[in-house]
């Protein structure tokens, strides 16, 4: 079974609502991190967050190890924010979920 | 930042055909990957390597070959093309595991 699950599998907001997506994992969590990925696009890291919360300008994530879960939160959501949001967690690779397709609409 | 860029951008193939994918990175990193992402399936690693002359199987490497013959590019080759290998595939560098950065993605089609 899969070891990343995000939910929800897609998400559409109206611009300047908030947004929240989780991430859990079946497995033991040492760490974990957010990538973002552009519709039709390549993937860059947003967030590696180890433990705890994190935050860079709208958005947070926080972590809780023991619980084996993540969440990623957007706040006063925007339509350049528009694309996918993929957790992973990190072993001796990274093993990513399946993602949570995000639109924001005018 | 660093630069991965791949080559074809979009590829449609024959079943059975050889089909090569290429991946180069200007930024002398060790180590490369290849995943492959589809609905439902996040991105999952293909092969990878630590540096030029190396490659390893990650987890789904049945039917794909990689070569790294020198430190910026990496390929993955597909010797007989199958529908089920219709993906988007995405290389991507980096000095540690943790620090991975993307190429734009190839769009293969197999018909």
């Amino acid at each position: 079974g899969q070891q990343v699950q995000q939910s929800p599998t897609s998400l559409v907001l109206q611009e300047g609502e908030n947004a929240e997506l989780q991430c859990n994992f079946s497995t033991s969590l040492n760490s974990m991190q957010w990538f973002y990925q552009r519709p039709g696009g390549s993937l860059i890291s947003v967030f590696y967050n180890p433990s705890g919360t994190k935050q860079s300008g709208r958005l947070t994530s926080t972590t809780v190890i023991k619980e084996r879960r993540s969440s990623l939160h957007i706040s006063s959501s925007q339509i350049t924010d528009s694309g996918t949001y993929l957790c992973a967690r990190r072993s001796w690779q990274l093993i990513f979920g399946s993602g949570t397709q995000l639109t924001v609409m005018p | 930042e660093a630069a991965v860029t791949q080559s074809p951008r979009n590829k449609v193939a024959v079943t059975g055909g050889k089909v090569t994918l290429s991946c180069n990175q200007t930024n002398n990193h060790n180590n490369m990957y290849w995943y492959r992402q589809d609905t439902g399936h996040g991105l999952r690693l293909i092969h990878y390597s630590y540096g030029a002359g190396s490659t390893e199987k990650g987890d789904i490497p049945d039917g794909y070959k990689a070569s790294r013959p020198s430190q910026e590019n990496f390929s993955l080759i597909l010797e007989l093309a199958t529908p089920s290998q219709t993906s988007v595939y995405f290389c991507a560098s980096g000095e540690t595991v943790y620090e991975q950065y993307f190429g734009p993605g190839t769009r293969l089609t197999v018909l």
